[in-house]
């Protein structure tokens, strides 16, 4: 069965701080990974990862995949009180599957000031 | 450019009665069209994708069903809802050639009571 794995499922930490959050993955057909930040309502699009080690960044956020390990890493520097949202990260199917995502649990971040 | 609407934003229900959750997409063609429940801000479950009108998939024995009458319209339906149900529920498109990334409703927050 397909799944997605995300750690920690929660994080405390204060603003200035640099967090790794992590999602491990087994799927078959599997095309690309995705990270979501979400905050109320709608997920945002954060990065979409299809190569190994090749990184994306964003500001102060920065992702890696590794297709070997079948891991991904988000890491936030400097972290501010506006990054406390909830991360989902995601797989994407090669597209003949239908497109049919498969997500972790999330991780619960919240920066304390 | 596209856009997603998806309606209504907040539901309260008692138990037994139909619900029905609407979503349109407009600004592109035959996208895949996927419903998604949340719980406790967590994690998104998939509830049914769609590539096409009239085909639907799904993905876990529930009480809700889902039609796609129209190429850019996915309906979620229950005939009796439960106590269950109660939920954060977000419908989301994607392009069927393109590399996965999902485009987010704004959601709709049943409470069956």
């Amino acid at each position: 069965e397909d799944k997605v794995v995300q750690s920690p499922l929660s994080l405390v930490v204060h603003e200035g701080d640099t967090v790794t959050l992590n999602c491990s993955y087994e799927v078959t057909n599997f095309r690309s990974l995705l990270w979501y930040k979400q905050e109320k309502k709608a997920p945002t699009f954060l990065f979409m990862l299809t190569s190994s080690g090749i990184e994306k960044k964003s500001g102060r956020l920065s992702s890696i995949l590794d297709k070997k390990e079948l891991f991904s890493i988000l890491n936030i520097t400097a972290t501010q009180t506006g990054d406390s949202a909830v991360y989902l990260c995601t797989t994407a199917p090669i597209r003949e599957q239908g497109g049919k995502l498969i997500f972790g649990q999330g991780t619960e971040l919240s920066v304390k000031p | 450019s596209q856009t997603i609407h998806q309606w209504p934003a907040t539901l309260v229900q008692p138990v037994g009665s139909p619900l029905s959750l609407e979503c349109t997409v407009e600004g592109t063609s035959n996208p895949n069209l996927y419903w998604y429940r949340q719980a406790a801000g967590r994690g998104l479950q998939l509830l049914f994708y769609s590539v096409g009108i009239g085909q639907i998939s799904s993905e876990v024995p529930q009480n809700l069903s889902a039609s796609r009458p129209q190429d850019r319209q996915f309906i979620l339906s229950s005939k009796k809802l439960l106590l269950s149900d109660s939920g954060f529920y977000l419908c989301a498109w994607s392009v069927p050639s393109d590399t996965g990334e999902l485009f987010f409703g704004e959601g709709s927050r049943l409470t069956v009571l």
